[in-house]
């Protein structure tokens, strides 16, 4: 099973609401990673997370929190988010962090905040 | 940060071949080079990747150069489905702050 999955797909929240996404892979991969996509620009890494702590936080903003609570799931909880947060938010994995390791993407959940 | 300079768009016939170019004149010695590529409304899929040496999979063909300064991600016959935007990347070495950094990436036009 080489697939990073995510839900939900989409999501339309408020700027007072609380969300969460959720990512989830069963390939045994010990690093995980939160990226951002706005329209017709690349990703841009947010977080990452390696044997289920928190390596690196791209400088982003405290209503994003990200979580691990196990090897094989990863949260992102969203909270009193802005209109420009509205974005493509991608989940990826891959074995412990190492420059040759490929990185398994999820198909992202769209994410728009009115 | 090293970076990757990619054309933004190419065109290519169908079922021939495509050669992608990257420029990344400022890459460090142990930095592997990555392609990746996102088909629309999907997350982006590993492609190859390579360290010094020229590597082919099933899917394509990565040539380094000598300097390792630029590489070319060579498709041996372009299908409709490998329409994307193709990303060159320079993957770090662990324990290095910097991490996966996505360029602007190649549009690639497959046409019929």
């Amino acid at each position: 099973d080489t697939e990073v999955t995510q839900t939900p797909k989409h999501l339309v929240m408020g700027m007072t609401n609380k969300k969460s996404l959720k990512c989830e892979q069963h390939m045994g991969h010990r690093a995980m990673y939160w990226y951002k996509q706005k329209a017709k620009k690349p990703p841009e890494l947010m977080f990452v997370y390696s044997y289920e702590k928190l390596s690196i936080n791209e400088s982003v903003p405290s209503r994003f929190s990200p979580e691990c609570p196990n090897s094989s799931l990863l949260n992102l909880h969203l909270h009193a988010l802005q209109p420009e947060d509205s974005a493509l938010y991608l989940c990826a994995s891959s074995r412990p962090l190492a420059g040759n390791d490929e990185q398994y993407f999820g198909p992202g959940t769209r994410l728009t905040v009115t | 940060d090293a970076k990757t300079t990619q054309p933004n768009s190419m065109e290519s016939n169908e079922e021939e071949p495509v050669h992608l170019p990257c420029n990344h004149s400022t890459i460090s010695g142990t930095d592997y080079i990555h392609w990746y590529r996102q088909l629309p409304s999907q997350g982006p899929e590993y492609v190859i990747h390579g360290l010094t040496s020229n590597v082919n999979n099933r899917m394509a063909s990565l040539a380094i150069a000598e300097d390792r300064k630029s590489s070319t991600l060579i498709l041996h016959r372009a299908t409709l489905r490998d329409a994307a935007v193709y990303y060159c990347i320079l993957r770090p070495v662990p324990g290095s702050a910097r991490q996966l950094t996505f360029g602007s990436g190649t549009q690639l036009t497959v046409l019929p």
